[in-house]
């Protein structure tokens, strides 16, 4: 296992373009989080999976953001009509259930709206 | 509501000298405090934590309930301690909330 993987790494999109991001946890955790970071930023949360189950989403997050883990392994995190705010980080995150705050962390995947 | 603060977002010392980091928090209950590293080119990953009370790469961190803070200290800094630095914190296993980072640059 080489832990958190994301896919694309980059993504340049036009405005209002739906865009999807993928993530592979490593395969015994069980919780996933994704974060979104701006530069000179620390990550911010946007919303996190406990198995399938989405247990919390970040009153910040727009409608057009949408994540889901449907057999509970990986993830996925759509944005649609991507306005260039949107442009930013977002890394995927894994962790063991009875580990606290001790996230794995993927490479990230950018996104460039134009 | 959560909140952690990292008021350096840069911070330089020279090779050898004493480095420490700020980070304060604001939160109602009893939170669990980290601080991540990513260093240049590699993932953020956890470099401590304050309930394991242990050293890594020679840095330390005490957690002060009165003064709300949770500073890294390290004596005597080196090259390869250069990266950013987050604070962060939680409560009972739900999400972490970062601070916005601190860039450590140790000069030769």
């Amino acid at each position: 296992d080489t832990g958190v993987s994301q896919d694309p790494r980059h993504k340049i999109t036009k405005r209002g373009q739906n865009v999807t991001f993928r993530c592979d946890p490593i395969s015994e955790h069980n919780r996933l989080y994704w974060y979104r970071q701006t530069l000179g930023q620390g990550p911010e949360f946007l919303t996190y999976f406990q198995n399938e189950a989405q247990l919390e989403k970040s009153r910040l997050l727009s409608d057009r953001f949408s994540a889901e883990r449907p057999k509970g392994s990986f993830s996925t995190l759509e944005i649609q009509r991507t306005e260039q705010g949107d442009s930013a980080m977002y890394l995927c995150a894994s962790s063991p259930r009875v580990v606290s705050g001790e996230l794995f962390f993927g490479e990230g995947s950018r996104l460039t709206v134009l | 509501a959560q909140r952690v603060t990292q008021p350096e977002k840069l911070l330089s010392v020279f090779k050898g000298a004493p480095v420490e980091l700020k980070c304060n928090y604001s939160y109602s209950g009893s939170p669990e405090l980290f601080w991540y590293v990513q260093y240049s080119r590699q993932r953020l990953q956890l470099l401590l934590r304050h309930i394991s009370r242990e050293s890594i790469k020679g840095f330390t961190a005490d957690l002060n309930k009165g003064e709300t803070s949770f500073h890294l200290k390290k004596p005597f800094a080196q090259e390869e301690d250069s990266a950013m630095y987050y604070c962060a914190l939680t409560r009972g296993a739900q999400k972490l909330v970062f601070g916005q980072g601190t860039r450590l640059t140790i000069n030769p």
